[in-house]
């Protein structure tokens, strides 16, 4: 066990479903991140949240819509996707957003595919 | 500004032959350094850092990383690869006190021939 858990591991879903990734962390960190990885491409930064409240937001579109209720949970909610959104979609959390020593931790990731 | 890049986006090695995964980073503090490992359908799991104490670093499945200063790298080797080896490898960057985030490189693919 990593020490942050996403929830699905895989999801399949239409274009015009809702759905939500969840993940969450007992590690004590107060920093989140969502990270979008394609085939062929570079890890993408999407989002960051620092003591629950969002500090980055990378150009996503608005059909990603993520929320951080507290320091240990944090979700993606997805509405309306394109087949090109299908992806491995990474959470992390480190115990600041900057200058961290130990780097990041990463959960096993949720394999979106969208039909 | 801080960044990382990886020479080689696919390496392949045979069995129990050396491996060698280049990473070099621009910045303008010391930097921490890490390699992290991917395996396939996984997240990332750290394999290794660098903070600023033994420049020769151990990590984990007996891979070993050198920071180099002067040539501004921080090169992933391991004497002898093994099948399970196969998966990708992620260098990454931040500093201390320098207010940066992560910064990951491309991402090297490692392939075992038998």
């Amino acid at each position: 066990e990593t020490g942050v858990t996403q929830t699905p591991r895989h999801l399949v879903m239409g274009m015009t479903n809702k759905k939500s990734l969840k993940c969450e962390q007992h590690l004590g960190h107060n920093a989140m991140y969502w990270y979008k990885q394609s085939a062929k491409k570079p890890l993408e930064l999407m989002f960051v949240y620092s003591l629950e409240e969002r500090v980055e937001n990378n150009s996503v579109p608005s059909r990603f819509s993520p929320e951080c209720p507290n320091s240990s949970h944090l979700f993606l909610h997805l509405h309306t996707l394109q087949p090109e959104d299908s992806a491995l979609y990474l959470c992390a959390s480190s115990l600041t957003i900057v200058d961290n020593p130990n780097g990041y931790t990463f959960g096993s990731g949720t394999r979106l595919t969208v039909v | 500004a801080q960044s990382v890049t990886q020479l080689g986006s696919h390496v392949s090695v045979s069995e129990g032959a050396l491996v060698l995964l280049r990473c070099n980073y621009s910045s303008s503090v010391p930097p921490y350094l890490f390699w992290y490992v991917q395996y396939p359908n996984q997240g990332l799991q750290l394999l290794l850092k660098y903070t600023s104490a033994a420049t020769l670093v151990k990590g984990i499945n007996g891979f070993e990383a050198e920071f180099k200063k002067s040539e501004t790298s921080f090169h992933l080797t391991k004497p002898s690869a093994h099948m399970s080896d196969a998966a990708e490898y992620f260098c990454a960057v931040t500093h201390n006190n320098a207010g940066n985030m992560l910064t990951f490189g491309g991402g090297t693919r490692l392939m075992v021939k038998p």
